[in-house]
């Protein structure tokens, strides 16, 4: 079956500092996986994809690279900001269908 | 181009009343997907459409739920003698025939 496994959180940070959010997926095929985020008291906006293997996908800081090898999609940012505080998911999606969406990952940045 | 937009964006019901949350998707986008989101959890799947089609519908939570996309466009989810379990975040998106979804801002519903 298809199921995405995150990091607990919460995460609290300083800011600059560096981001790691793990995200591992089973899946049958060859799904799409994603990084969603969202902001307080706003909907899910798409953070960045990847559609196949050793795809590496990038956006306003963040990276994360499709590892089929280890079945991972861990989102990385160099340096944090205060505005990066906010809810980070990880989903995966069999092309043209549903999404997988983990539980969450909330990130707060201090000063 | 305003997005997926979603109403109400909360609702507060008594225990046993029917309620009714409309989607308006992106326009063009052929396909439409309802999920359930509950505190500290991602979102849940529950149906999708393409176009008129509703394609997936064994993932509604109960009898209860049902939806409908009449003419293609927007769609309706309603929620029949609700319950407090039913309390979450309601969410739409739709897609183009690819693979990125694009998400509304979500019902809240509080069932009393």
């Amino acid at each position: 079956g298809n199921s995405v496994t995150q990091m607990e959180g919460p995460v609290t940070l300083s800011e600059e500092a560096f981001l790691t959010i793990n995200c591992t997926y089973t899946a049958t095929g060859y799904p799409s996986l994603f990084w969603y985020v969202q902001y307080p008291g706003e909907g899910l906006q798409l953070l960045l994809k990847a559609t196949k293997a050793d795809d590496k996908g990038s956006n306003k800081g963040f990276e994360a690279t499709y590892r089929k090898e280890t079945t991972s999609f861990h989102l990385e940012k160099g340096s944090v900001q205060v505005s990066d505080s906010a809810v980070y998911f990880c989903a995966l999606s069999p092309p043209g269908n549903q999404f997988y969406f983990g539980t969450g990952t909330s990130l707060t940045v201090i000063p | 181009d305003t997005g997926v937009s979603q109403d109400p964006r909360h609702k507060i019901t008594k225990r046993g009343q029917n309620v009714t949350f409309r989607c308006d998707p992106i326009s063009e986008h052929n396909r439409l997907y309802w999920y359930r989101q509950t505190l500290g959890q991602g979102p849940e799947f529950l149906t999708y459409f393409q176009n008129e089609a509703q394609l997936e519908k064994s993932r509604l939570l109960s009898d209860r739920f049902s939806a409908e996309r009449p003419k293609g466009s927007f769609s309706t989810l309603e929620i029949q003698r609700t319950e407090q379990g039913d309390s979450a975040m309601y969410l739409c998106a739709s897609s183009p025939l690819g693979d990125e979804q694009f998400f509304g801002p979500g019902t809240r519903l509080t069932v009393l």
